[in-house]
């Protein structure tokens, strides 16, 4: 398995609230990833990182914000958490971004109520 | 935008009963198709990348093909471990970086 950690693992909160994931990674690779899942959407990417301090949105990022002070380390942050964030939230990572593929974390699962 | 539509949706096939998922595509400029493994509760697991048309990989019971337009995950006489949901995804030269997947299809070995 590809050395991801996820935290939390699950997550109950309340709506209103900020509420940070981690994503540590130990293949010390380049570019990271933040994915959430729902059913009938597939996965869908919330933002990506390049490097150190290096962030882009992706397809669906409004009502979150991520950081990646450390290779290893990228947050992911609900400012204000809504029940629509509501879903399952997975971390990957990759060598070399473009062309290659991508390898996955085993998610958190996030309710907000 | 890149678009990925993966059918059926769900599959339910007897042990040894082979068949074939498809995942049809459209991008800007293709840089790798991608198939992985879903098991229930857990994160997707990578199986093949594909970059070209008329290119084939294989793992075990299972064989990736691409074309302009599609690609197939062929699975020849499936086990009930073969049991899974699996996801194709695009990478394309344009836009975010990250991958375009597709919902799925859902498939279902019965011994």
């Amino acid at each position: 398995d590809a050395g991801i950690t996820q935290s939390p693992r699950h997550k109950v909160t309340e709506t209103g609230t900020p509420v940070t994931l981690r994503c540590h990674q130990t293949e010390n690779h380049r570019y990271m990833y933040w994915y959430r899942q729902d059913p009938g959407h597939g996965l869908r990417l919330i933002h990506y990182s390049y490097g150190v301090k290096d962030t882009d949105k992706g397809e669906v990022s409004d009502g979150y914000s991520v950081s990646r002070s450390k290779t290893e380390d990228f947050l992911l942050t609900l400012e204000s958490a809504t029940s629509s964030q509501t879903s399952v939230y997975f971390c990957a990572i990759s060598p070399e971004g473009q062309n290659t593929e991508a390898f996955f974390g085993q998610g958190t699962r996030l309710t907000v109520v | 935008e890149d678009q990925v539509t993966q059918s059926p949706e769900a599959l339910r096939l007897q042990e040894g009963e082979s068949s074939s998922l498809n995942c049809s595509y459209t991008v800007s400029g293709l840089r790798g198709l991608f198939w992985y493994r879903q098991d229930p509760g857990k994160g997707p697991e990578f199986l093949f990348t594909l970059y070209s048309a008329g290119e084939e990989k294989e793992k075990e019971r299972l064989k990736a093909t691409l074309t302009k337009k599609e690609s197939f995950l062929h699975i020849t006489a499936p086990k009930p471990e073969d049991s899974a949901t699996y996801l194709c995804a695009v990478r394309s030269g344009g836009g975010a970086d990250g991958l375009t997947f597709g919902k799925g299809t859902h498939l279902i070995i019965q011994p």
